[in-house]
């Protein structure tokens, strides 16, 4: 499969607790995103890279977020000390070249209990 | 004022009927312009692109209107299977942006 592929698939962690996700894009995508999608809304962009690059994160994305592509190849999204607010689908997106459309991994589901 | 805007719904249609989507973008510099699909806890799944000129991809019908900034979706003959959220999004200097999507359930 060649898609993007996010781990974990689930992830069910205590508040105040690290938590770290990853995403492996589509190989020759250069654009990696990040969302996050509560439910009955639509996916809310949280940051984007170009390359190993970070082009933009959103305000959305406190201080307790960070975001890492260190090869231009995978990222990763860590949380730290979560909070029950946190909980969401977080989906990462691929795509190339400009103004095309973004394929999505399935997601990274976090509950925060 | 979000940047793409659309009517959560949901919309409840007969199986058979015609049913129309509209969307609302703020930025004139968006440069494209999508319908995605998603189904309860799947990932979004690309429909189909939207151009100026229109264009169809079968019972599927998709509309740019760069005046007015906003972006359409018709659907013909719906089916059981279409129903789902249908997410209106837009390309901006390749930021990808998402609406909250528009819920559509086709009754038997």
């Amino acid at each position: 499969d060649t898609g993007v592929s996010q781990d974990p698939r689930h992830k069910i962690t205590k508040r105040g607790q690290n938590v770290t996700f990853r995403c492996d894009p589509i190989s020759e995508h250069n654009r990696l995103y990040w969302y996050r999608q509560t439910l009955g809304q639509g996916p809310e962009f949280l940051t984007y890279f170009q390359n190993e690059a970070q082009l933009e994160k959103s305000r959305l994305l406190s201080d307790r977020f960070s975001a890492e592509r260190p090869k231009g190849s995978f990222s990763t999204l860590e949380i730290q000390r979560t909070e029950q607010g946190d909980s969401a689908m977080y989906l990462c997106a691929s795509s190339f070249p400009p103004n095309t459309e973004a394929f999505f991994g399935q997601g990274t589901r976090l509950t925060v209990v | 004022r979000k940047e793409v805007e659309q009517d959560p719904g949901p919309f409840n249609v007969p199986e058979g009927a015609t049913v129309a989507f509209n969307c609302t973008y703020s930025n004139s510099a968006s440069q494209s312009f999508f319908w995605y699909r998603q189904d309860c806890r799947k990932e979004p799944k690309l429909l189909m692109s939207v151009y100026s000129s229109g264009n169809e991809d079968g019972r599927f019908t998709a509309q740019l209107n760069r005046a007015s900034q906003y972006i359409s979706l018709l659907i013909r003959d719906s089916k059981l299977s279409d129903s789902a959220t249908y997410l209106c999004v837009v390309n901006r200097d390749d930021k990808i942006i998402f609406g909250k999507g528009t819920r559509l359930h086709i009754l038997p």
